[in-house]
């Protein structure tokens, strides 16, 4: 079935660094896929999305690209700030008529000074 | 932007008691949906529904019920509450090619 891999559980920088959290998917439908954030004790809110293949999508600071060859959709930033620390997740759309998402566990990104 | 809000915000049960947690949405989403979210698993979809009067299963739905009496709200019912229950709950609709999640409801089960 569909699936989404988040292969980091948490990532902890210092402020100013490049960051990027890796997503991979499996799916037979034609990918939709999401980045959420979650800070803490808030609910998560989108951050990306996109469907198109090799296409970046930018947002906050955050860019994503979609490669349908690798399966992937990996978050980036330049330059994190202590602002970024929270909860990332990957998700999937099914695709169907259900409008459901598939998460990925989720990558804790805490931001040290 | 859409507008999700859920009551109640925090909860404690008691095991073997019946619970209701509630959503309600403002922006005319047929889709909606309930997860729970415990460290380690993410977010898990328990029910959801695509029009009032109907209710799906999720990927774990043993022990909750589901209520959509009309297409802004949407019930969560736990009526044997147990331990393992203990989690954050989010009630999210979905429109315009994304989810927008509620504010979650922090239920402890003792």
């Amino acid at each position: 079935g569909d699936s989404v891999t988040q292969t980091e559980g948490l990532v902890t920088l210092t402020k100013g660094l490049p960051v990027m959290l890796n997503c991979t998917y499996q799916t037979t439908y034609s990918p939709f896929l999401f980045w959420y954030v979650q800070h803490l004790n808030e609910a998560p809110k989108l951050l990306l999305k996109s469907s198109t293949d090799n296409k970046r999508t930018e947002h906050q600071g955050f860019y994503a690209t979609l490669h349908k060859s690798s399966s992937s959709f990996h978050l980036q930033k330049s330059s994190v700030q202590l602002s970024d620390s929270a909860l990332y997740f990957c998700a999937l759309s099914d695709q169907g008529n259900t409008r459901k998402l598939i998460f990925g566990l989720g990558t804790t990104l805490q931001v040290q000074p | 932007e859409a507008a999700v809000t859920q009551s109640p915000r925090s909860k404690v049960a008691v095991t073997g008691g019946k619970v209701t947690l509630s959503c309600h949405q403002t922006n005319n989403h047929d889709y909606m949906y309930w997860y729970r979210q415990d460290t380690g698993h993410g977010l898990r979809l328990i029910h959801y529904s695509y029009v009032a009067d109907s209710t799906e299963k999720g990927d774990i739905p043993d022990g909750y019920k589901a209520s959509r009496p009309s297409q802004e709200n949407f019930s969560l019912i736990l009526e044997l509450a147990s331990l393992s229950q203990t989690a954050v709950y989010f009630c999210a609709s979905w429109g315009g090619y994304e989810q927008y999640f509620g504010p979650g409801t922090r239920l402890t089960v003792l």
